[in-house]
């Protein structure tokens, strides 16, 4: 069983969607990351967080340390919204990431 | 400048030639890495630096060479390689505090999509 677990692994939107990516992991962590990937792209760290919510724009990021889950939200969602999003998770005093296997989202217009 | 830069951003090798990726900050970072992403998959670590000095080989073959001469700039030196190492090779930094809680963001760069023939 992997480490850091995402669901789904798929999924399609329409525009203007509210959008939920879930991520749970099994590891205690020092803080754990959300990350984009847009198709042949490099990787946008978009939220790095340790307890809480967080908000950026659109995008809402939760996380609940007793339950070892964290949710990504987006709002209003848009077809530039569609790439990989990656879950990943550091455990203690490192400077190592472990990765989930990703969520592919396709917002269709 | 929030920046990581890759070079070459494509490159194809033959499995005798030796090649070198190149990495660049310019943020003050202190710690980088190397990633190795095959398609539809998570990156997987590669190593890390710290300071300038190697703190995690992540048990990659010796074919693969990182190098790290200052702290604004990493290289990963190719040998040999083979065709199933061809793959998507991100680098990484972050700040590095050592006696942190090492929860660092890490700013990635746009990667270099090697093919080995």
């Amino acid at each position: 069983k992997n480490e850091v677990e995402q669901s789904p692994q798929n999924l399609t939107a329409q525009e203007g969607e509210f959008i939920t990516i879930n991520c749970s992991y099994s590891v205690g962590i020092s803080a754990l990351h959300w990350l984009q990937q847009h198709p042949g792209g490099g990787i946008v760290s978009l939220f790095m967080l340790s307890s809480g919510k967080k908000k950026h724009g659109r995008l809402i990021a939760t996380i609940n340390i007793q339950e070892k889950h964290s949710s990504l939200h987006i709002t209003a969602s848009h077809p530039r919204d569609s790439a990989v999003y990656i879950c990943a998770v550091m455990r203690g005093a490192t400077n190592k990431l472990i990765f989930g296997t990703g969520t592919l989202l396709a917002v269709q217009p | 400048d929030t920046e990581v830069t890759q070079t070459p951003k494509h490159l194809v090798m033959g499995m005798t030639n030796k090649k070198s990726l190149k990495c660049e900050q310019h943020m003050g970072h202190r710690a980088m890495y190397w990633y190795k992403q095959k398609a539809k998959k998570p990156p997987e670590l590669m190593f890390v630096y710290s300071y300038e000095k190697l703190s995690i080989n992540e048990s990659v073959p010796s074919r693969f060479s990182p190098e790290c001469p200052n702290s604004s700039l990493l290289n990963l030196h190719l040998h040999a390689l083979q065709p199933e190492d061809s793959a998507l090779y991100l680098c990484a930094s972050s700040q590095d505090n050592r006696y942190g809680t090492g929860a660092e963001t890490q700013y990635f760069g746009p990667g270099t999509r090697l093919l080995v023939l």
